[in-house]
């Protein structure tokens, strides 16, 4: 069976210190990965989805950056933190072959101080 | 570019009564799919049920179950005898083309005695 890891699960972490969260799928090939963040207990802006090794997609400008080495490996990075950078994070995956529903890691709590 | 809209920021239900969650979308695809998610106070995202948009037969699972208008382009939900363990955040999400899953803002539901 498919699983999905991330952490941590909780950081918090000085302005202007760089950040980087990991998440790696298990059991299944070509994912598509996905980071999400979730502000103030609301809705999901997706940041970053890639559709294969090297190939990353923004959907937002902003402080962030993600990374995808392994086939199952997504990595969101930040060179320096900023207040606003604060919120829960959450990966995700779905199959690459066809239209199917994204698993989610548990998440990650970002406080920035 | 999809998006998908939740005008109802809270609802609330009692204990073994129905409540209906509302959502509707715009997209181009032909051919795409539609999600709610649960997400309970531990900020799991949970699949709860799935719509494929060519079938016109509305999806159930247990006690939920949806109401597909395509025309309209509206996915409601249906919780019928509502219990305590339902109260969490729901997300109606549409995923279509080849990688992108959207999210609307969320409604909470809260489940009183």
């Amino acid at each position: 069976s498919q699983t999905i890891h991330q952490w941590p699960a909780t950081l918090v972490q000085p302005v202007g210190s760089p950040l980087s969260l990991e998440c790696t799928v298990e059991g299944t090939s070509n994912p598509n990965l996905y980071w999400y963040r979730q502000a103030a207990g609301r809705g999901l802006q997706l940041l970053f989805y890639s559709v294969g090794i090297g190939q990353i997609s923004s959907e937002v400008p902003q402080n962030l950056s993600a990374s995808r080495p392994q086939d199952r490996q997504f990595i969101l990075s930040s060179k320096k933190l900023l207040l606003s950078d604060s919120g829960f994070y959450l990966c995700a995956w779905s199959s690459g072959q066809g239209i199917t529903e994204a698993f989610f890691g548990q998440g990650t709590r970002l406080t920035v101080v | 570019a999809q998006t998908v809209t939740q005008s109802q920021p809270e609802m609330s239900v009692q204990e073994a009564e129905t409540v209906t969650l509302s959502c509707t979308y715009d997209t181009s695809e032909s051919d795409y799919y539609l999600f709610w998610y649960k997400q309970p106070p531990s900020r799991q995202m949970i699949l709860v049920i799935r719509q494929e948009a060519y079938k016109q037969q509305n999806a159930t699972e247990n006690r939920f179950s949806v109401n597909f208008q395509k025309a309209a382009k509206s996915f409601s939900l249906k919780i019928s005898d509502s219990q305590l363990g339902d109260a969490a955040m729901y997300f109606c999400a549409a995923y279509s083309g080849y990688s992108t899953l959207t999210f609307g803002k969320g409604t909470m539901l809260l489940v009183s005695p």
